[in-house]
């Protein structure tokens, strides 16, 4: 069954420090994957997406991932926190019949 | 483009009433949508599939006859909340499918006192 872990349940950097947030997938074929972001009360807002080609990607808020297969995963990352940045993070996976799974979040809190 | 609404955003009913919730997509046409729930501090899990014209597919677990949906037009799903008790608050959330792309609505915040 197509499945997502995300292994960190909550981060805590401080502002200006680098990030990198986990993601893991278990899919049989190739994935289409993305990265969510959501603020407290808030919906989902798309931070990048993986359908085919270049391995690393580039999204919005200076965030970027890469795509490892060999690893299966799709780990999220930014080179220097905004303390606008903490929100709960979630990675997911088109699954068959076009279903979305989502992985269970990382709570990102930042430090000023 | 590809801009999904839910209507209402928040609200609150008494248990045992049933409260219907929206979503539309605004600029494209959506021959599925989904139906995702969130509890606090928890992750989005997938409820149902609607599709345009026929009847919606559930996940296990959920209770086609309480969470009722209809989606009765290319814009339009309905997820209706019969019999409404405080387990079901959560966090509604829908999303339409475009192009192979996913996209959310805003969320409907359901409290049920």
């Amino acid at each position: 069954a197509q499945s997502v872990t995300q292994p960190d349940i909550h981060i805590t950097v401080s502002e200006g420090a680098s990030l990198e947030l986990r993601c893991n997938y278990s899919y049989g074929a190739t994935p289409y994957l993305f990265w969510y972001v959501q603020s407290p009360g808030q919906g989902l807002q798309l931070l990048l997406k993986y359908f085919s080609g270049d391995t690393l990607v580039q999204g919005i808020k200076g965030f970027e991932a890469e795509f490892k297969r060999s690893q299966s995963s799709f780990n999220l990352r930014k080179p220097s926190v905004h303390w606008s940045d903490a929100a709960e993070y979630f990675c997911a996976v088109v699954a068959s019949y076009d279903k979305v799974i989502f992985g269970p979040g990382t709570s990102l809190s930042v430090i000023p | 483009g590809a801009v999904v609404s839910q209507h209402p955003s928040w609200v609150i009913c008494k248990s045992g009433t049933s409260v219907k919730i929206e979503c539309r997509s605004l600029d494209f046409q959506a021959t599925t949508m989904f139906w995702y729930r969130q509890f606090p501090k928890q992750s989005l899990m997938l409820m149902a599939t609607s599709n345009e014209g026929s009847k919606a597919t559930y996940e296990q677990g959920v209770e086609k006859d309480k969470f009722l949906i209809n989606h009765a037009s290319l814009t339009l799903s309905t997820l209706t909340v019969t019999s409404a008790h405080p387990e079901d608050s959560s966090f509604y959330i829908c999303s339409a499918r475009l192009a192979g792309e996913q996209y959310f609505g805003p969320g409907t915040r359901l409290t049920v006192t």
